[in-house]
Order: C-alpha cells, then structure tokens, then sequence
C-alpha cells in the first residue's frame, strides 16, 4: 500500500519552462490536495479538489493549474516556472470533509 | 486571514526530557492536527483532535485541543533521539476542505 506517490521526487527548470507534478493516492479518498512548503512559512495551500470533478484555489494558486484527472490523480501544472516557485510540493489526500491529511513524500523543485 | 501562532520555533534538548509545544490563534477551530515531518519526507499524522477539551494520547506523545477552541499543544515525554524532526499544528475552521491551515513548525532536536 504506497498510499500517496508524488512525481518526480527532483525538478530543475529554467524561467519560463513549463511542468506537470503527478500526484496518485491508493487509498480510495474523495478529497486531494497540493500544497507547497517554504522555509520558515510552514505548508500552504495551492489548490484543492474536494471530489472529482472539482477543484478549488486554495491560499497561493497564482502561477499554479490542476487537473483531477480520476479519483486517484490529480497533477499541478506550472506554465511558465518562475523562481519564486522553486519550493517543495507536497500532494496529500484525505476520505473526506474533517478527515486528516495524508501526504506524499514531496517533489523539490528549483526555478533558475 | 487566519493564522496559527506555533511556538516555539526550534527547541534543543537532553535526551529523556520531557517536550512542549503549542499552537495559538485570534480564530476559533473545528479541528486540530499534530504532524512530524523527517527530513526529506512528507509530515505524518500523529494525533487528531475533533473537540473542544479532548485529550488523546499516541504512545509516548499527548495532545490536547483548548476548551476555547483557540489553541491546542503537543507533549512528548521522555524524549529519545527519533523525536528529532519538524512538528507541525494545523487547525480547521469553517466547512469547506480548504479550509485547513498550518503552523510554522517546531524543530526539535535532541542530544543523545
């Protein structure tokens, strides 16, 4: 049971370049996330998707697309990188509304 | 918006001591988490609090959600060296998924 799997583990990009996080979760939840942390601000939030077929921004969504491809999937795009991204993504999900969060082991990007 | 107060920042000490840490706020919550995060790794779930007043313990860990609903604090007792790591509070408020932030973190280290 790998519960949440995030890919790639590693990113490097040049401003302006554009990627996908993939994110996949086994534990049949309802409700995913993306999160990014920074030094000294804790984790905040990107985006959302309560269940499928919904998403919804979180704190910090300028710069950020998502798609809840199926229940288990659900990916962060970044059109055009820029270095104020650079930042360890963090997907997690959860069974549902008060439900806790699981998270993946993070993906580390840096913008140059 | 909302924000959680978690303090302290970073604390060092003697293996066997006894840890606290606690997460403050002007807003009130319907739920508390308590993560730790390893490096190089996402947070995990240590205890989740869904009431005012509740008090739940998780081995050698305790943590307990204030009766007014504004702050919530972690204990470890009898530290040992894999308590190092970065714990994370997070409070729910209002019903929507998103709404779920997190504190800053305290950095504990122990001395063997």
């Amino acid at each position: 049971n790998a519960g949440v799997t995030q890919t790639p583990k590693f990113q490097v990009l040049k401003t302006g370049q554009s990627m996908t996080l993939q994110c996949a979760q086994d534990m049949n939840h309802n409700s995913m996330y993306w999160y990014r942390q920074d030094p000294g601000m804790g984790l905040r939030l990107i985006y959302y998707s309560a269940s499928e077929g919904t998403t919804d921004k979180g704190e910090v969504p300028n710069g950020y697309n998502v798609s809840r491809l199926n229940k288990r999937e659900f990916s962060l795009r970044l059109e055009s990188a820029a270095p104020s991204q650079t930042s360890v993504y963090f997907c997690a999900s959860s069974s549902g509304w008060g439900s806790p969060l699981h998270f993946g082991n993070g993906t580390r990007l840096t913008v140059t | 918006g909302q924000q959680l107060n978690q303090s302290p920042q970073s604390m060092f000490i003697q293996e066997g001591e006894d840890v606290s840490m606690n997460c403050t706020s002007s807003s009130i919550f319907n739920t508390w988490l308590w993560y730790k995060q390893d490096p190089g790794e996402g947070p995990v779930l240590l205890i989740a609090l869904y009431k005012a007043g509740e008090l739940t313990s998780n081995g050698r860990l305790t943590a307990q959600f204030g009766i007014t609903r504004k702050d919530s604090f972690l204990n470890i007792s009898a530290s040992i060296p894999s308590d190092v790591g970065i714990y994370f509070c997070a409070g729910r408020y209002g019903g929507s998924q998103g709404n779920l932030i997190f504190g800053k973190g305290t950095k504990l280290s122990v001395k063997p």
